[in-house]
């Protein structure tokens, strides 16, 4: 596609139910990667994928989270037993070359009640 | 590990002004260096990059930032504001596996 695509664009959950967010990278970018960001605050690394593999893990904030990745294509985040402190945006971004710049989506609001 | 630090969280100028965000990083081997602008409710947007060659890097709407290795700094300037500069910036380093690290941001507002 012509951008990084998120969705849902919003949601809002209650505490303790599962959530998925999805990310559909620029066609042909084979870095992918998913930053959170607090009210107020800068961005958080959680995770990168090369392909569908993801080096490191060690960013995601804890065990209920894990992210996953079909090939060089869409990518899931899932958070389990959603907590209020996991309200944020998600931000996901693609990029054809590691270290030069990231295209990012606009973003999912998450919202936990 | 690498740190980016940007002063100011908020920054007021006047249109027509100079705008000047001042970013810094830690880090043994200098990193690739970005600065993004963020609109409310969107998501970021590159303004512009430095890989390697020249130091000062012109990116969109009249930015442009120089990479000092002497003083570990890439500060962001724009000769004259305008009204729609008014967002949020954020500098970043790094790169790859390990991501970018971010600042912490700098609200930008435009005094008319």
């Amino acid at each position: 596609g012509a951008g990084v695509s998120q969705s849902p664009s919003n949601k809002v959950t209650e505490k303790g139910k599962d959530v998925e967010l999805r990310c559909d990278p620029i066609s042909g970018h084979t870095a992918l990667y998913w930053y959170r960001q607090r009210l107020g605050q800068g961005l958080e690394f959680l995770i990168y994928f090369q392909g569908n593999s993801a080096p490191d893990k060690s960013g995601l904030p804890s065990d209920r989270f894990s992210a996953e990745r079909t090939g060089e294509s869409v990518s899931t985040l899932t958070i389990q037993r959603t907590q209020q402190e996991d309200s944020a945006v998600y931000l996901c971004a693609s990029s054809s070359w590691a270290n030069y710049g990231y295209t990012f989506g606009s973003g999912t609001r998450l919202t936990v009640v | 590990a690498q740190s980016v630090t940007q002063l100011g969280s908020h920054v007021s100028v006047s249109e027509g002004a100079l705008v000047l965000l001042r970013c810094n990083y830690s880090s043994s081997v200098p990193p690739y260096l970005f600065w993004y602008v963020q609109y409310p409710n969107q998501g970021l947007q590159l303004l512009l990059k430095y890989t390697t060659g020249a130091t000062l890097v012109k990116g969109i709407n009249g930015f442009e930032a120089e990479f000092k290795k002497s003083e570990t700094s890439f500060h962001l300037t724009k000769p004259s504001a305008h009204m729609s500069d008014a967002a949020e910036y954020f500098c970043a380093a790094g790169g790859g596996a390990d991501g970018l690290t971010f600042g912490k941001g700098t609200h930008l507002i435009i005094q008319p």
